[in-house]
């Protein structure tokens, strides 16, 4: 069965930092895309970033542009998200989303049950 | 950035009603349009991709038209577990993103 379980949200103040880990299984990791898409407290789906399934291509959407780091270890069958410089309207669930392509195409046919992160002083 | 914006953003149906959600763009994306269901407290779940593609598993009571900048999600015959908020997205442009979302009601 393929699933996807994400790890490390939780409460941290305006300006810290969190690493948010999806870990993959029923699928071979490295050949799918994967995606990170979040929704604030009752709001819509927001899409944050994109990798490729080698890792080489990554895309953000610009309100977290330069702030959250999207990687991959095929090693571990793990998708990461690096959120620094964490504010207010950061303020969401986060899910891990597998794409239908090796390369980044944004449909995601599996996602993860979710993450909160609050972030609040 | 493309914007996505669905109609209407609510609506009331009772069981075995054909529902009807229209997702427009803000500029032509071709077929790169894909629907979603999310019930309260779970994730979403992919119906229809390239805009009239069904997705594995999924019931053929749902359908999906459209190209260009016009869209549609049909459900042809509303059942107890389609009670849901439908989001529309397009794939087409980075960044990808979602219509508003439509929340479907019992009436």
């Amino acid at each position: 069965e393929v699933q996807l379980l994400e790890s490390g949200g939780g409460l941290v103040q305006p300006g810290g930092s969190l690493r948010l880990s999806c870990v993959a299984s029923g699928f071979t990791f490295s050949s799918y895309a994967m995606s990170w898409v979040r929704q604030a407290p009752g709001k819509g789906l927001e899409w944050v970033s994109a990798i490729s399934g080698s890792g080489g291509g990554a895309y953000y959407a610009d309100s977290v542009k330069g702030r959250f780091t999207i990687s991959r270890d095929s090693s571990k069958n793990t998708l990461y998200l690096q959120m620094n410089s964490l504010r207010a309207d950061d303020t969401a669930v986060y899910y891990c989303a597998k794409d239908t392509l090796i390369t980044v195409f944004g449909v995601g046919d599996v996602w993860g049950k979710g993450t909160t992160v609050t972030v609040s002083s | 950035d493309i914007q996505m914006t669905q109609s209407p953003s609510s609506l009331s149906a009772s069981v075995g009603d054909r529902v009807t959600i229209t997702c427009r763009a803000s500029q032509s994306i071709g077929s790169f349009l894909n629907w979603y269901q999310q019930k309260p407290g779970k994730a979403p779940k992919l119906l229809i991709h390239t805009a009239s593609t069904l997705q594995s598993g999924v019931p053929s009571t749902f359908s999906g038209s459209g190209s260009g900048t016009d869209f549609t999600l049909t459900i042809s015959a509303l059942q107890p577990e389609d009670f849901a908020t439908y989001y529309c997205q397009q794939t087409n442009n980075i960044p990808y993103t979602f219509g508003q979302g439509t929340k479907v009601e019992i009436k």
